[in-house]
């Protein structure tokens, strides 16, 4: 069974520009949620879909969102890149919800310069 | 709101010692409770979790049990090897969907 899957793996960025990362979940995974993981700040939770719909959302700003489609597979976006935005973004997906257990990707490192 | 604390690291220790990370938690509801551990350059992964008060969940010779009355779930293991170096991370997960809340890890090095 494959596992849940995050491109890319690396991204490099200047400020100011926008990025995209993706993430498929493991196959009848309807949960997918993305965290954010600094070495200051540890492991943030950004927000979680649920079948095309965000039902939580962590306090960051609006220049982050998030989408799911139909396959479970969703992406997120950070419009006008801070340097303060490198970070190793992480992607989890499961069955019910983020109360039950999570598996998580290897992760995209954006690094802002 | 629900939080974790758990032990600041680093912790080194030599192979073979006792490994106890700690672990406490507040939280509104009736939680279940994890330990998720981070290899270098990955993602986590789950060690062990459990679900009710005096649970206790174990995998890979790694051991924890649900206190309901201490609020902890602490992480042992009794004689650790180098390839448990990582970082180890205690959350809890409410009732209902509320997401994974993390405490900030603990970095484990065992050396030989």
């Amino acid at each position: 069974k494959a596992g849940v899957t995050q491109t890319p793996r690396y991204l490099i960025k200047t400020r100011g520009q926008q990025v995209t990362l993706s993430c498929s979940p493991i196959s009848g995974h309807r949960s997918v949620s993305w965290y954010q993981q600094t070495p200051g700040q540890g492991l943030q939770f950004l927000f979680e879909y649920f079948s095309e719909t965000q039902r939580n959302k962590g306090n960051f700003p609006g220049r982050f969102s998030g989408r799911q489609f139909s396959n479970s597979r969703s992406e997120m976006n950070v419009s006008t890149l801070e340097l303060g935005d490198s970070a190793l973004y992480l992607c989890a997906s499961g069955q019910q919800g983020p109360n039950t257990e999570a598996f998580f990707g290897q992760g995209t490192r954006l690094t802002v310069v | 709101g629900d939080s974790v604390t758990q032990m600041e690291g680093p912790v080194t220790l030599s192979e073979e010692a006792c490994l106890t990370i700690n672990c406490t938690y507040t939280a509104t509801g009736y939680p279940s409770l994890f330990w998720y551990v981070q290899y270098p350059g990955e993602g986590l992964q789950l060690l062990l979790k459990a679900t009710k008060a005096d649970d206790k969940g174990s995998n890979k010779g790694f051991e924890a049990t649900y206190r309901k009355e201490t609020t902890s779930f602490h992480l042992e293991k009794g004689s650790v090897q180098v390839s448990d170096s990582a970082v180890y991370f205690c959350a809890l997960s409410d009732q209902g969907n509320t997401p994974l809340v993390f405490g900030k890890g603990t970095r484990l090095s065992v050396i030989a």
